[in-house]
C-alpha cells in the first residue's frame, strides 16, 4: 500500500464553483501534513499546512481526520488561476522525511 | 531573496552516458534535498543533506547515482551510467532545518530525457 494516495482527477469545474478532494495516508503515526501546489511543468510550492483542528486560508480549507487517516482540501469560489495539481504531503513518521502523493489535478474553466 | 537555483534546466542523453546536475540552495538553508519526479507521480526523495553530511540516502540507487555537498552549500547529483527509466525531473529543495514542519523550497528542476 502506498504511503499517500490521491484521486488523480482531473476535477473539471466552472469558475466560482466549489471543489473538494481527499488524500489518504497509511501510517497512523504520521505527524505533519501539507498541501503543495504544482503548476504544469513547474516546481511544487507550499499551499498550506494542515492542522488537527482544521485550518482556512482565504478560499482554501484543509481538514485532517486522524481516525480515518485522510486529509482534505476544499477550494471555494474557484478561479482560473487555481488550475494546478495539488500534492498531498505527509510526514509518515516522527522524522524528517516527507512522502508526496501523486497529486490531484484541478482544471477551472471559464 | 533568491530562490533555489538549478542547472541545467534540460538535458538529453543516451543510455549508458553520464550526467550531472547542480543545485544552489537558498542562502543559510542547512538542509538540502534531491527528489526524482517521474511523469504522473509525486516527487520521491533520493537524498537529504544536513550541512555537508548525508542524513538519508536510503532511496538513492547507489550503483549508479551519487551526490555530494562538499562545503555545505551547493550540491551535485550524478548519474553514471544512465538508464531509460531515469528519465524524470530532478528537483532540488532546501529548508532552514531538517524539521518536517519546515516548508521546503523547490528549485525549477532539471528535466532529464534518456534515449
Amino acid at each position: 500500500r502506498k504511503e499517500v494516495e490521491q484521486d488523480p482527477g482531473p476535477f473539471n469545474v466552472p469558475e466560482g464553483a466549489t471543489v473538494a478532494f481527499n488524500c489518504t495516508y497509511s501510517n497512523s503515526a504520521s505527524q505533519s501534513f501539507f498541501w503543495y501546489r504544482q503548476d504544469c511543468r513547474k516546481e511544487p510550492k507550499l499551499l498550506m499546512s494542515v492542522y488537527s483542528s482544521g485550518n482556512e486560508d482565504g478560499r482554501f480549507t484543509a481538514q485532517l481526520n486522524r481516525a480515518s487517516q485522510y486529509i482534505s482540501l476544499l477550494i471555494r469560489d474557484s478561479k482560473l488561476s487555481d488550475s494546478a495539481t495539488y500534492l498531498c504531503v505527509v510526514n509518515p513518521s516522527n522524522d524528517y522525511k516527507l512522502s508526496f502523493g501523486a497529486g490531484t489535478t484541478v482544471t477551472v474553466r471559464a | 531573496e533568491a530562490g533555489v537555483a538549478q542547472s541545467p534546466r534540460y538535458k538529453i542523453i543516451e543510455k549508458r552516458q553520464s550526467v550531472a546536475f547542480w543545485c544552489n540552495p537558498i542562502s543559510g538553508h542547512a538542509t538540502l534535498y534531491w527528489y526524482q519526479q517521474i511523469l504522473g507521480q509525486g516527487p520521491k526523495l533520493l537524498i537529504q543533506f544536513q550541512n555537508n553530511g548525508v542524513v538519508d540516502d536510503s532511496q538513492l540507487p547507489k550503483d549508479r547515482f551519487s551526490a555530494e555537498r562538499l562545503k555545505g552549500v551547493d550540491s551535485t547529483l550524478k548519474i553514471q551510467p544512465a538508464k531509460l527509466e531515469d528519465s524524470a525531473v530532478y528537483l532540488c529543495a532546501s529548508s532552514p532545518t531538517g524539521s518536517p514542519s519546515n516548508e521546503q523550497y523547490f528549485g525549477p528542476g532539471t528535466r532529464l530525457t534518456v534515449t
